[in-house]
């Protein structure tokens, strides 16, 4: 148990469908963040959130859209992908403040058709 | 040249033997220095965590960092078949802000075979 959960684990999608990615945390951090895993890539940093606010988007497209409305609960809003957006989705969290050691979540793992 | 290079691997050790992991970095600010660990159908675990130069040991696991070289190393002894992962190495310096970026590794594959 990491204390950073994340719904649902898998999820297959049309390019036209919209879903939602969830994450929560019982940590009592006040910083959340969504990664992007592909295959042979770094992990990429897509959002930053401290104390509810973004600080951070990463040049990324608008066809994902985060939500956080309180410290523990982060979303990731998704709608009209493309088939590169395929890869695992991360979740993670840290106390405010410089150089924190951030916590993950076990991802969501997402299939564009 | 990219911020941080790791060898992708695949590394295979039999059981025992010890385990050096490595990256190299190019920007000389940063500072902190993280190992983490992935398990297959997991999220990364954070192994070990170091300030600037120096070694930090935990068990059987040793991160080292040379700043003059920009160079970090994992070392695991003993190694054991649950050591089996991916170890991506990451790092940051100072952001000058309430949060931090973290530059990660590819990250490399690790079997340990019994």
């Amino acid at each position: 148990e990491t204390g950073v959960t994340q719904t649902p684990r898998h999820l297959v999608m049309g390019m036209t469908n919209k879903k939602s990615l969830k994450c929560e945390q019982h940590l009592g951090h006040n910083a959340m963040y969504w990664y992007k895993q592909s295959a042979k890539k770094p992990l990429e940093l897509m959002f930053v959130y401290n104390f509810k606010e973004q600080t951070e988007n990463n040049s990324v497209p608008s066809r994902f859209s985060p939500e956080c409305p309180n410290s523990s609960h982060l979303f990731l809003h998704l709608h009209t992908l493309q088939p590169e957006d395929s890869a695992l989705y991360l979740c993670a969290s840290s106390r405010s403040g410089e150089a924190q050691p951030q916590h993950f979540g076990d991802g969501t793992r997402l299939s564009i058709l | 040249q990219k911020e941080v290079e790791q060898d992708p691997g695949p590394l295979s050790v039999p059981e025992g033997a010890i385990v050096s992991l490595n990256c190299t970095y190019s920007n000389s600010a940063f500072q902190y220095f993280m190992w983490y660990r992935q398990y297959s159908r997991k999220g990364p675990e954070l192994l070990m965590y170091t300030y600037s130069s120096g070694n930090k040991e935990d068990g059987r696991f040793t991160a080292q960092v040379d700043k003059s070289s920009k160079y970090i190393s994992l070392f695991i002894r003993d190694s054991q078949p649950s050591d089996s992962a991916t170890y991506l190495c990451a790092m940051s310096g100072n952001s000058g802000g309430s949060n931090y970026k973290l530059t990660f590794g590819k990250g490399t594959l690790l079997t340990v075979n019994p």
